[in-house]
């Protein structure tokens, strides 16, 4: 049991570059997310997914997309990458509402130069 | 503008005395409160959650104090040991709508217990 896995781990992008970051979990959770942390930003929600088949935005999508691919996978995507998109992106998964425990992901790393 | 805010960025204590982290919020449909807890290069992991029906949760070492009236709420790790050394994130949800599938963080407060 993997729980909630990332890749990659570690990620540098020319500015103008896309990139798609994977996101699965295996605890036949409904609910997916994706989270940006930046230094003295706490964690700020890009976009997710409730439930397989919807996505909704979160406080900052704006020059993010992503796709349920199914119940398992959620993953986010850099069309163009900015410099302002270096950060540490982390995907979490809920069985069902946010009262309950919410699994992040360990992580992915990434440096837009 | 903030929803949760987490005033102090670091706090250092020493191992074995009581650690009290502090946690603000100004949004008053906010309903339901968690910490939850992350060491380098690692996601958060939950800690302790607790509902704006109550004003107490305790679990072993781990303590949150609701008050409502004050839109306040504290975790207490007593007593503190080296490895509670982590960043300590505040969030909390809504009853309805959007709010009661997202959760807003505040932006952490980092704990060194020194032994």
């Amino acid at each position: 049991n993997a729980g909630v896995t990332q890749t990659p781990k570690f990620q540098v992008l020319k500015t103008g570059q896309s990139m798609t970051l994977q996101c699965a979990q295996d605890m036949n959770h409904n609910s997916m997310y994706w989270y940006r942390q930046d230094p003295g930003m706490g964690l700020r929600l890009i976009y997710y997914s409730a439930s397989e088949g919807t996505t909704d935005k979160g406080e900052v999508p704006n020059g993010y997309n992503v796709s349920r691919l199914n119940k398992r996978e959620f993953s986010l995507r850099l069309e163009s990458a900015a410099p302002s998109q270096t950060s540490v992106y982390f995907c979490a998964s809920i069985w069902g509402g946010v009262r309950e425990t919410q699994y992040f992901g360990p992580g992915t790393r990434l440096l837009v130069l | 503008d903030q929803q949760v805010k987490q005033n102090s960025p670091s706090l250092s204590v020493q191992e074995g005395r009581i650690s009290i982290l502090n946690c603000d919020y100004t949004n008053s449909m906010f309903d339901y409160f968690l910490w939850y807890k992350k060491y380098p290069a690692e996601g958060p992991t939950f800690l302790i959650s607790i509902s704006s029906i109550k004003d107490k949760n305790e679990d072993g070492r781990f303590t949150v104090f609701l008050n409502k009236s004050a839109k306040h709420l504290s975790l207490h790790i007593v007593p503190s040991q080296p490895g509670d050394s982590a960043v300590y994130f505040c969030a909390a949800s809504g009853n309805s709508g959007a709010g009661s599938y997202q959760l807003t963080f505040g932006k952490g407060t980092k704990l060194s217990v020194i032994p």
